[in-house]
């Protein structure tokens, strides 16, 4: 059973930029959050998606946006890249009737020069 | 809000050594506690975690205790083995149930174990 699969690995892009960042969740998973690790810190909740819908929101800029698809898989996309964007992100898939046990990919680590 | 405080690292262990991490949180009503565990390289763990008062979580040797009137859930393993290292950290979701769940972690504790 794949756990939780992140896309890529690693990037490297430049201020003013967008990314995209892809997130597949563990089998049987509706429900995808994400999360922002800078480097040193805890991880910090951006939003989570369940049924295609933003359920809940961070404090974070409208910069940052998602999607959910229909086969639960989710996106993570942020526009105008600032170096303060550099970070580890994190997706984390649960079911919605347990979403207090979370799953979390290996990450994608985004630096931004 | 919400938010976690846990203790500052990194801590430095031998090998069979006794291990306690602090945490302690700030949330209204009744939060679920947890500790999470990111190995080099790799994405967060759950190890343990507890959803009401005076439970204990335990797992792979770690325990804690959800300690309301301390506002506490503090990490303890008797003896700690070098494949224990790792960044550990302490969690909160502000529900338990069903619902939508906002994790917020401290900031984490980098422990390194050697023989």
């Amino acid at each position: 059973d794949a756990g939780v699969t992140q896309s890529p690995t690693h990037l490297i892009k430049t201020r003013g930029q967008q990314v995209t960042l892809r997130c597949s969740p563990k089998s049987g998973h509706d429900t995808v959050s994400w999360y922002q690790q800078a480097l040193g810190q805890g991880p910090q909740f951006i939003f989570q998606y369940y049924e295609e819908e933003e359920r809940q929101r961070g404090n974070f800029p409208d910069r940052f946006s998602g999607h959910q698809f229909p086969n639960y898989s989710s996106e993570l996309n942020v526009n105008a890249l600032l170096l303060g964007d550099s970070a580890l992100y994190l997706c984390a898939s649960s079911f919605l009737s347990m979403a207090d046990e979370q799953f979390f990919g290996p990450g994608t680590r985004l630096t931004v020069l | 809000g919400n938010s976690v405080t846990q203790m500052e690292g990194p801590v430095t262990l031998s090998e069979e050594a006794f291990l306690t991490i602090n945490c302690t949180y700030t949330a209204t009503g009744y939060p679920s506690l947890f500790w999470y565990v990111q190995y080099p390289g790799e994405g967060l763990q759950l190890l343990l975690k507890a959803t009401k008062a005076d439970d204990k979580g335990s797992n792979k040797g770690f325990e804690a205790t959800y300690r309301k009137e301390t506002t506490s859930f503090h990490l303890e393993k008797g003896s700690v083995q070098v494949s224990d290292s790792a960044v550990y950290f302490c969690a909160l979701s502000p529900y338990s149930g069903a619902g939508s769940y906002q994790l917020t972690f401290g900031k984490g504790t980098k422990l390194s174990v050697i023989p």
